[in-house]
């Protein structure tokens, strides 16, 4: 079965922080990954998508994801984070079945 | 353009009833699937639908039930209510690119 694994389930940072959120996918073949946010309170919306392409991709809210498929990772990432970056985040994978498979999520505090 | 609504928000069943969950999906999208969310096992697919048919099922026991309108909304049954089974349960829409769109979920409590 396949499985995503967020090794990072909480993350404390200062505003202006660099952010990396480790995201690693089990599926060795053609696969779709995401990255996915929950503020508080709020539905989950997507951050940034990789289908094909470029593996760098950019999202909303100056996000990046870099897909390494030697690695099977797929790291979520920001330069400088800000209070309102505040949120859980989900990375998770479709293998084609259009049934995403998540991760258990990480919890980011950023601290003002 | 409106997003995915999903009714009821909250609701409170005890064990053994059972429960309707409706979602209607972003106007245009055709594929609406379905997840559980606990804090226990996280973001589970439960199902998805496209054009009234189900193109995919989870690993849920036979308790769980869905189905699609000709308008593209869906509902999902839980028959026989187990503790178990309170959870966030999210409506997701899609145009079929691959990409969900969340509703803001049904938060079911069951006694």
């Amino acid at each position: 079965a396949q499985s995503v694994s967020q090794h990072n389930h909480h993350v404390i940072l200062s505003e202006a922080a660099s952010l990396e959120l480790g995201c690693n996918y089990s599926y060795g073949g053609t696969v779709n990954l995401f990255w996915y946010v929950q503020y508080p309170g709020q539905h989950l919306q997507l951050l940034l998508k990789y289908f094909s392409g470029d593996p760098l991709v950019k999202g909303i809210k100056g996000f990046e994801a870099e897909f390494i498929k030697s690695k099977f990772s797929f790291n979520l990432r920001k330069p400088s984070v800000q209070w309102s970056d505040t949120a859980e985040y989900f990375c998770a994978e479709d293998t084609g079945r259009r049934a995403l498979t998540f991760g258990s999520g990480t919890r980011l505090q950023v601290q003002p | 353009k409106a997003g995915v609504t999903q009714t009821p928000r909250y609701l409170i069943k005890t064990r053994g009833q059972q429960v309707t969950l409706s979602c209607s999906p972003i106007s245009g999208h055709r594929s609406v699937s379905w997840y559980q969310q606990t804090p226990g096992q996280g973001l589970q697919f439960l199902f998805e639908y496209f054009s009234e048919t189900q193109r995919n099922k989870g690993n849920f026991p036979g308790r769980f039930s869905g189905r699609q309108f000709s308008n593209s909304r869906s509902e999902m049954n839980v028959s026989t209510l187990e503790l178990g089974d309170s959870a966030l349960y999210l409506c997701a829409s899609s145009p079929d690119t691959g990409e969900l769109f969340f509703g803001e979920g049904s938060r079911l409590t069951v006694l």
